[in-house]
Formats: C-alpha cells, sequence, structure tokens
C-alpha cells in the first residue's frame, strides 16, 4: 500500500500525559500537512513541511503542540500536558509541488481521547 | 479573507434521484477548488477538483462541479445517487497564488441518501 499511513488509529490517554502520533507520507510527495478535526467540522490546519523544513504553523496551535519531519521522510506529531480539550481526529495529508497539487492525499487519521 | 461557505448542514435524497451539494467560495484571486469525501472513520479521499478551463469538472464515482466564477460557487453534483454516495463532502479553496497551498475548508455537508 502507497497511501499516507497514521499510527496508531486510536490513542486513549488520561489529562496531562503526551501523546506522539506518527504520519508516513506518500514516498515521493515533498509536502506533508497536519490538520485536526473535529465531529461536524472541516478539517483544521496545524502545521505543514516541506521537506524536512516546517514552513508554517497555525497561530491557534498551542506551544505544546510540536511536529518535526527529520530528513523529510515521516513527520511525528506530539501533544505535551494533554488536556480534554485536545480530544479530536489528527489528520496528516502529503502532496507533491506545482500548480495542481493543491490536491491532498490523506491518512486514516488517528483519534485521540483524552480522559 | 478567503472563507468558504456549505449552506446545507445535510442533504437528503432519494436513490436513483439527481443530487447537489452546495458550495460558495470568497478569495481575493482565482480560485482553486476542491470536493472530498469522508466516510465514517475514515480519513478525506480527494473527489475532484478546479484549477482552470472548462467549469464543468468530472471527478471520481461519478460525480462532477460546475465552477460559477460571477456567483462564487462550486456546487458538487451527481445526475443519480447512489445510497454508497452517503457520506460527509468537504469543499475547499485556495488561491491559485497562494505558495504554501494551505487549503480553506468548509465546515462539510452530510449527505443522506435513502433507498
Amino acid at each position: 500500500d502507497t497511501g499516507v499511513s497514521q499510527n496508531p488509529r486510536h490513542k486513549i490517554t488520561k489529562r496531562g500525559q503526551n501523546v506522539t502520533f506518527r504520519c508516513d507520507p506518500i514516498s515521493e510527495h515533498n509536502r506533508l500537512y497536519w490538520y485536526r478535526q473535529t465531529l461536524g467540522q472541516g478539517p483544521e490546519f496545524l502545521t505543514y513541511f516541506q521537506n524536512e523544513a516546517q514552513l508554517e504553523k497555525s497561530r491557534l496551535l498551542s506551544d505544546r503542540f510540536s511536529a518535526e519531519r527529520p530528513k523529510g521522510s515521516f513527520s511525528t506529531l506530539e501533544i505535551q500536558r494533554t488536556e480534554q480539550g485536545d480530544s479530536a481526529m489528527y489528520l496528516c495529508a502529503s502532496s507533491g509541488q506545482g500548480p495542481n497539487t493543491g490536491e491532498l492525499f490523506f491518512g486514516e487519521g488517528s483519534r485521540l481521547t483524552v480522559l | 479573507a478567503q472563507s468558504v461557505a456549505q449552506p446545507e448542514d445535510q442533504v437528503n435524497v432519494a436513490e436513483g434521484n439527481p443530487l447537489t451539494v452546495k458550495c460558495t467560495y470568497s478569495v481575493s484571486g482565482n480560485p482553486y477548488l476542491f470536493w472530498y469525501v469522508q466516510y465514517p472513520n475514515r480519513g478525506l479521499q480527494f473527489l475532484l477538483k478546479y484549477i482552470t478551463g472548462d467549469n464543468l469538472v468530472k471527478g471520481s464515482y461519478g460525480f462532477e462541479a460546475e465552477f460559477n466564477k460571477s456567483q462564487t460557487s462550486f456546487h458538487l453534483k451527481k445526475p443519480s445517487a447512489l445510497v454508497s454516495d452517503s457520506a460527509l463532502y468537504f469543499c475547499a479553496v485556495r488561491e491559485a497564488v497562494d505558495s504554501n497551498y494551505q487549503l480553506i475548508w468548509g465546515a462539510g455537508t452530510k449527505l443522506i441518501i435513502k433507498p
């Protein structure tokens, strides 16, 4: 399967704990995006990478959130000191470059539940 | 500011009837427009896009969408609905000159196709 892969698919944690999600994009894609989605809402942009460089981060994103993409391949999204409001689906997407590649390829998502 | 509006939270259609899911947008420049579909507990899947050229674009699963610049709309259509089309549909837009390729998302429309 050459699609976008996300792990774990589900994570239940207690408030205050740290969690980390991993995303493996389509191998030839150099752009990688993280989104958050809550029930009944569209995806909310969190951050994106071009290769290993983090080019943009949402102003709404708490300092508790950090993302990395070492070597421009897989990416991790870490949430420190989780809060109940962090409960959501975290979506990763990748795309190639060029004017016609606003088309994003999404993974299945990682669902976080903070108790 | 860029924005996308999906005025209907839910659309109900009988199987075999034509369906329309509405989307209007606001960008300062030329738009790139997208439709994505999300099945329960799954990631988003690309359906179709408008970049330039013919205002009527065809996509996956028999869906099509018509770009109307004067009405700033990009409604999703299908001539004959299937029960399997029942899902959550998202419209998204970005400015053609946006080098970050960020998408602005609508809140989604739940499409229910009844047998």
